[in-house]
């Protein structure tokens, strides 16, 4: 079974200040790494995957992710965030040779940028 | 817009009562999943769908049951309903490829209110 660990529920930020949304995972097996964004009364939109290959992933609207395996980790990071950035953040997992929609979320960290 | 419409946005009800949410998967998409948000215990996967046959099951109740139509419409019925059952619901879809990539493209939602 796999379990998704998003360590801080929610992050407050200042505008333009760099951001780092933790997340950890637990797996038997090999997983495949996301992050979805939810914006305030919208469903979820992917942010990015890691799937193989280089394990720092670029999104969009400037985001980026690195998978460490060692450390069962797959941060998203932003060095400058904008007011427009307030939104929940999901990391999921989905394990290799399963079902494509078979995704386990972590509970979700609500990042608030400020002016 | 991710092209899947989720009908109705909001909905309340009584305990006991049963309802139906329906989704519209994206043109071209013939897999269709629902999950489920709530508060204590944030998303999770019910049901997959794929070109009209049941392919994944996840944390579903018996009261709950879901089905894909010819159109690839899916419905999901929710019944004997309780106050734990309120939630948002969503229906996301995905595209006809064999590789496994993530990607789901999530209508935005329906709110489920049982009183």
């Amino acid at each position: 079974a796999q379990s998704v660990t998003q360590l801080d529920s929610q992050v407050p930020v200042f505008e333009e200040a760099p951001v780092e949304l933790r997340c950890n995972y637990s797996s038997s097996v090999s997983v495949y790494l996301f992050w979805y964004v939810q914006y305030p009364n919208q469903g979820l939109q992917l942010l990015l995957k890691y799937l193989s290959g280089s394990t720092l992933v670029k999104g969009i609207n400037g985001f980026e992710a690195e998978f460490n395996k060692s450390q069962t980790s797959f941060h998203l990071r932003k060095p400058s965030v904008h007011i427009s950035d307030t939104a929940e953040y999901f990391c999921a997992v989905s394990p290799y040779g399963g079902s494509q929609g078979n995704l386990i979320f972590g509970k979700g960290t609500k990042l608030s940028v400020k002016p | 817009d991710s092209g899947v419409t989720q009908t109705p946005k909001h909905l309340i009800t009584a305990t006991g009562q049963r309802v139906t949410l329906r989704c519209s998967p994206r043109s071209g998409d013939l897999s269709v999943y629902w999950y489920q948000q709530s508060l204590d215990q944030g998303l999770q996967f019910l049901i997959q769908y794929y070109n009209g046959e049941e392919r994944a099951k996840g944390n579903i109740l018996e009261r709950f049951s879901a089905q894909q139509f010819p159109d690839l419409h899916s419905e999901l019925n929710l019944s004997s309903l309780e106050l734990g059952d309120s939630a948002l619901y969503f229906c996301a879809s995905s595209p006809p490829t064999g590789v496994n990539t993530g990607e789901l493209f999530f209508g935005e939602g329906s709110r489920l209110t049982v009183l």
